[in-house]
């Protein structure tokens, strides 16, 4: 079936170290949000891209849509405590909301 | 505070039960959102609601079923259940109307039914 992989699963970075965070889909995705859900909470809207090419930033995150809207990235810049949590890709195929595993961010201090 | 509201915050019961899960949308959206998140699983969509019709399915058991109601609240119901079926589901809203694009979702602090 229709899938959107998510990598990496999970990833360790040292406090002011960058992460980056994948999604591929097997499909070519009408559009794509990223999620944050921080530990024992729930999923909470951090974007949309829609067009093919899109680059967006929010302060340190970068989102960016692949040019065939197959893939998308999440880049932040030297992290903060702040930023632990899963980050969860959903892309949109047809009518159905395909939600990648997530990656679970952890930061050392 | 997201003004998606679920209830309950947890449940336990036992296999071959069934309970129903209830959502109370944000003021003025019209579509609902189910999803359930297990550990090995990651968040699966279930199913949406657009204004008290069912709009799209995705891996929804035929045990489950929902229903939104005339005052746009939802309930899952949740029948001959199995110790697999113990997860995360969560509620969310969003003030879709009807095209063909989602857009940006609101989550509830979701229901944790635990099966024994």
């Amino acid at each position: 079936g229709q899938q959107v992989m998510q990598i990496p699963q999970y990833q360790h970075v040292q406090e002011g170290e960058d992460f980056t965070t994948y999604c591929n889909s097997s499909t070519t995705l009408s559009n794509i949000q990223w999620y944050k859900q921080r530990p024992g909470g729930h999923p909470v809207f951090l974007i949309q891209l829609v067009k093919s090419g899109e680059v967006k930033k929010q302060k340190r995150l970068t989102f960016q849509f692949g040019e065939a809207k197959k893939n998308s990235s999440l880049h932040i810049t030297a992290t903060q405590t702040t930023d632990v949590g899963t980050y969860f890709c959903a892309g949109q195929v047809g009518d159905k909301i395909i939600f990648g595993k997530g990656t679970r961010l952890h930061i050392l201090p | 505070d997201s003004g998606v509201t679920q209830t309950p915050k947890h449940l336990i019961t036992a296999t071959g039960q069934r309970v129903t899960l209830r959502c109370s949308p944000r003021s003025g959206d019209l579509s609902v959102y189910w999803y359930q998140q297990s550990l090995d699983q990651g968040l699966q969509f279930l199913i949406q609601y657009y204004n008290g019709e069912e709009r799209a399915k995705g891996n929804i058991l035929e045990r489950f079923s929902a229903q939104q109601f005339p005052d746009l609240h939802s309930e899952l119901n949740l029948s001959s259940l199995e110790l697999g079926d113990s997860a995360l589901y969560f509620c969310a809203s969003s003030a879709f109307t009807g095209g063909w694009m989602y857009n940006e979702q609101f989550f509830g602090p979701g229901t944790r039914l635990t099966v024994l």
